[in-house]
């Protein structure tokens, strides 16, 4: 069954480093996103990415955001410059164009800890 | 109000128990409803996508309720493998826009 994949699994940072999360999205699927959890709250969603753009964000993706998909592959999420409260589960997701029906599949996630 | 709203539990329940998770969403122009499923510290997986008719999985049946905003999930039989944290998914309104989902319904099912 064809899978997201991220890494790294865990990421430890202190405050003010930069971090770039990857993922490899399902092949054929059109869109991606990227969804935290901060541990014990819900599943928020970051932004979706279409077209070689971002298609919309959340409040939570401010300027310290960015997302790339540098090549055929691979798609990222940098934060510039880390704070304690973007220690999280970084979720990467990808759909089809039939994302209304399957939903999205998700990767395993990055575990960030920004001390 | 809250975009996706559910009871977090804790549900416990014994095997073979039959139990229902309820949920309620608030923007009247979403389309896409689901069911996932979240282990600990793990990924969420879908279960099941919800149809406006209902629809039916094994064990498992989703219902939808457009008029009150509503949907629901009705595990029969539960296994110890049920245990698991279930959430709510509904799109945020019309058209292709992002996910948005609950807090989660914590199901132990008990040997």
């Amino acid at each position: 069954e064809p899978e997201v994949t991220q890494t790294p699994s865990h990421q430890v940072t202190q405050m003010g480093q930069e971090v770039i999360l990857r993922c490899v999205p399902i092949s054929n699927h059109l869109y991606f996103y990227w969804y935290r959890q901060i541990l014990g709250q819900k599943v928020e969603f970051l932004v979706s990415f279409y077209n070689n753009e971002i298609s919309e964000k959340s409040e939570i993706f401010d300027d310290q955001f960015s997302v790339e998909r540098p090549d055929g592959s691979n798609f990222t999420l940098k934060i510039r410059s880390t704070k304690l409260e973007d220690s999280a589960m970084y979720f990467c997701a990808s759909s089809s164009d039939r994302a209304l029906n399957y939903g999205y599949t998700f990767g395993s996630g990055t575990r960030l800890t920004v001390v | 109000r809250k975009e996706v709203e559910q009871d977090p539990g804790p549900f416990n329940v014994p095997e073979g128990a039959t139990v229902a998770f309820n949920c309620t969403y608030s923007n009247s122009a979403s389309q896409s409803f689901f069911w996932y499923r979240q282990d600990c510290r793990k990924e969420p997986k879908l279960l099941m996508s919800v149809y406006s008719s209902g629809n039916e999985d094994g064990r498992f049946t989703a219902q939808l309720n457009r008029a009150s905003q509503y949907i629901s999930l009705l595990i029969r039989d539960s296994k110890l493998s049920d245990s698991a944290t279930y959430l709510c998914v509904v799109n945020r309104r019309s058209g292709n826009t992002p996910l948005v989902f609950g807090k989660g319904t914590r199901l132990s099912v008990i040997a």
